[in-house]
């Protein structure tokens, strides 16, 4: 089956920076990566994402590139705010096949 | 209006005992799914559901069991409860075109503490 490994697992930046989390899988087959934000105590919602026709996707300050020869896919995050902290999941699917998702990363954006 | 609604939001209960999440999805999606998140935020996909086909996750306890009354609906059964079970659960739905994986709609969860 489907093995996503998600980095990193804590991700904490200065207000203004750049934060960038990457992604592996491990299934060729592959072909939607969607990125969701979960805010503390909140359901996760989907941010961004991506199929496996195009290599970047850029929605204001967040973007996702995919890399489908090397298996991998990022979320960058610019000009961060402190609203932009919370938990980051990535996860990688296929037809009807269950969606994988990554571990998660927890950014924390400080003032 | 709710797009994807659980109940109860909390759910306290003894080990051993019996109980039911429900969720509904006012989306027409054809997929449901049902996922547990542990104190370490990480979410792991119980069952994915739609009207042909149930998909089990093989690591998940046959205590636990999905049930679907009709397409907006996907409740979740648990039998004999017990202390690992503790978790946050999230049903979620998707519009399932041809099989094609598209964007999950998370409900808000279900707080279940088992003492």
């Amino acid at each position: 089956g489907e093995n996503v490994e998600q980095h990193p697992s804590t991700l904490s930046v200065q207000e203004g920076d750049s934060a960038v989390i990457k992604c592996t899988y491990s299934d060729s087959a592959s072909n939607y990566f969607p990125w969701y934000k979960q805010e503390l105590g909140k359901r996760p919602q989907l941010i961004i994402d991506i199929r496996s026709n195009v290599g970047e996707k850029k929605d204001q300050r967040i973007a996702v590139t995919l890399n489908k020869t090397a298996k991998h896919f990022s979320l960058h995050i610019t000009e961060t705010q402190p609203e932009d902290s919370a938990v980051y999941f990535c996860a990688a699917g296929r037809g009807s096949y269950i969606p994988t998702f990554g571990r998660g990363t927890s950014l924390i954006v400080h003032p | 209006d709710t797009a994807v609604s659980q109940t109860p939001k909390y759910l306290v209960t003894q080990m051993g005992n019996d109980k039911s999440i429900k969720c509904e999805q006012n989306l027409g999606h054809d997929t449901m799914y049902w996922y547990k998140q542990d104190s370490k935020k990480f979410l792991k996909i119980m069952f994915s559901y739609n009207n042909k086909e149930l998909i089990i996750n093989e690591t998940v306890p046959n205590r636990f069991s999905p049930k679907s009354p009709d397409k907006a609906h996907l409740n979740l059964h648990i039998n004999s409860l017990e202390l690992g079970d503790s978790a946050v659960y999230f049903c979620a739905s998707s519009q399932g075109v041809q099989g094609a994986y598209n964007e999950q709609y998370f409900g808000p969860g279900t707080r279940l503490t088992v003492t």
